[in-house]
């Protein structure tokens, strides 16, 4: 079974601040994706990240994959109140099948 | 337009009744899932169905049908609910199974059995 492992599994900072989530596992994906749920809703795609290495921007959110293509990790800079909610990384082994983080759940308190 | 649409969102039903989640989708994605969400907001796969055919299918109790009509909608059954049924589930879509596909998710449907 893959498990994908995220850490912290809370996390609750003033804004302004930066932050870093991991999403770590043991088996390699052919591609990772980070998702951001609000309360209330479902889980929404931010990216998607296919090579080893690759680092993508996405304004004031970084992602980047690691080179084995086990783990990955999403840096905020300078977090505002509405950077809040759950973020999930999410794998591709293949299979035709994604699995889906723990989560890490951020509140950032103006 | 809402992209993937599920119903009852909230539903709160006594142990041992059947009760129903309908879903549909209006992306023309030929893949549909249902996932769950449970208190500690990990979300895993029960099902997934590509053109009407189911491809995953995970260790979820038989007492959960899942039912494709037709490739927009995957509705989700559920016979002699138990209290550990509570959760919330989402319907999802994406175009194809895997491959860094978006996934695309309802609102989720909010089942609370008491």
């Amino acid at each position: 079974t893959q498990l994908l492992e995220q850490s912290p599994q809370f996390l609750s900072i003033q804004e302004g601040e930066n932050l870093t989530v991991y999403c770590n596992s043991s088996s390699v994906f052919s591609s990772l994706q980070w998702y951001r749920q609000e309360p209330g809703e479902g889980p929404v795609l931010l990216v998607t990240v296919v090579t080893g290495g690759e680092v993508k921007k996405l304004k004031r959110l970084t992602f980047q994959f690691g080179d084995a293509r086990k783990d990955s990790s999403l840096h905020i800079t300078a977090a505002q109140p509405g950077d809040t909610g759950l973020y999930l990384c999410a794998g591709d082994g293949g299979y035709q099948k994604v699995t889906f983080g723990t989560g890490t759940k951020l509140q950032v308190i103006p | 337009d809402t992209a993937v649409s599920q119903t009852p969102k909230y539903l709160v039903t006594q142990m041992g009744n059947d009760k129903s989640i309908k879903c549909e989708q209006n992306l023309g994605h030929d893949t549909m899932y249902w996932y769950k969400q449970d208190s500690k907001k990990f979300l895993k796969i029960m099902f997934s169905y590509n053109n009407k055919e189911l491809i995953i299918n995970e260790t979820v109790p038989n007492r959960f049908s899942p039912k494709s009509p037709d490739k927009a909608h995957l509705n989700l059954h559920i016979n002699s609910l138990e209290l550990g049924d509570s959760a919330v589930y989402f319907c999802a879509s994406s175009q194809d199974p895997g491959s860094g596909n978006t996934i695309y998710f309802g609102e989720g449907s909010w089942l609370t059995v008491v």
